[in-house]
């Protein structure tokens, strides 16, 4: 079956502009993640869902990030006003149970340029 | 602030070699998993081999196996008969204060 899918692939933003980043799981999984991957480093987390319910969002580093999954399903990530400090590359991954046991599947990711 | 630490920046291995790429983690949970996830030059994370830390025995995925040292709170990878498609970033991750936290990553060169 399909593996996670994320859009677009590259976004260019002007700083203060507002961007929407769409995630699409793997059908049936329940988890829901997303992560901030700036160059050279690491994902960190940004925030969690299981199925529509956002479980955890003490990764998002600002009140200018919103995460929103309405029907259990489709993902969008949302970054109002953006900065340069918000340039990286914001990953997806979706799991089949709860967390902890289950292994995280990865979309390609998102690389979003601020200038 | 519970973490994942990976102290080898960089690692190179020649081709048809072993390499041992190390981490250690901290983590207050009493049953947990951990992973070590590959993420290749501009393509996406992918699970190289997971560890139940309730079972002693070592995980082994083909050329891929781990050393789990429970008390020590180790978990390196070893990668025996490197190929060229190793090349990689390497990422070692465990539960935390988030779901899950990963190390800062090994990049792993294979020398042909």
């Amino acid at each position: 079956g399909a593996g996670v899918s994320q859009s677009p692939r590259y976004k260019v933003a002007k700083r203060g502009q507002d961007v929407a980043l769409r995630c699409d799981p793997i059908s049936g999984h329940v988890s829901l993640f997303w992560y901030q991957q700036a160059l050279g480093q690491g994902p960190e987390f940004l925030t969690y869902f299981q199925n529509e319910a956002q479980l955890d969002k003490s990764g998002l580093p600002s009140d200018r990030f919103f995460a929103e999954r309405p029907e259990g399903s489709v993902s969008t990530l949302k970054i109002q006003r953006t900065q340069q400090e918000d340039s990286a590359v914001y990953l997806c991954a979706s799991s089949l149970g709860t967390l902890g046991q289950e292994t995280q599947y990865f979309g390609p990711g998102t690389r979003l340029l601020v200038l | 602030a519970q973490t994942v630490t990976q102290s080898q920046p960089e690692m190179s291995v020649q081709e048809a070699e072993t390499v041992t790429l190390s981490c250690t983690y901290d983590t207050s949970e009493s049953d947990y998993y951990l992973f070590w996830y590959k993420q290749p030059p501009s393509r996406q994370m992918i699970l190289v081999i997971r560890q139940e830390a309730y079972k002693q025995q070592n995980a082994t995925e083909n050329r891929f196996s781990v050393n789990f040292q429970k008390a020590a709170k180790s978990f390196s990878l070893k990668i025996s008969d490197s190929q060229l498609g190793d090349a990689a970033m390497y990422f070692c991750a465990s539960p935390g204060n988030t779901p899950l936290v990963f190390g800062k990553g090994t990049r792993l060169s294979v020398i042909a």
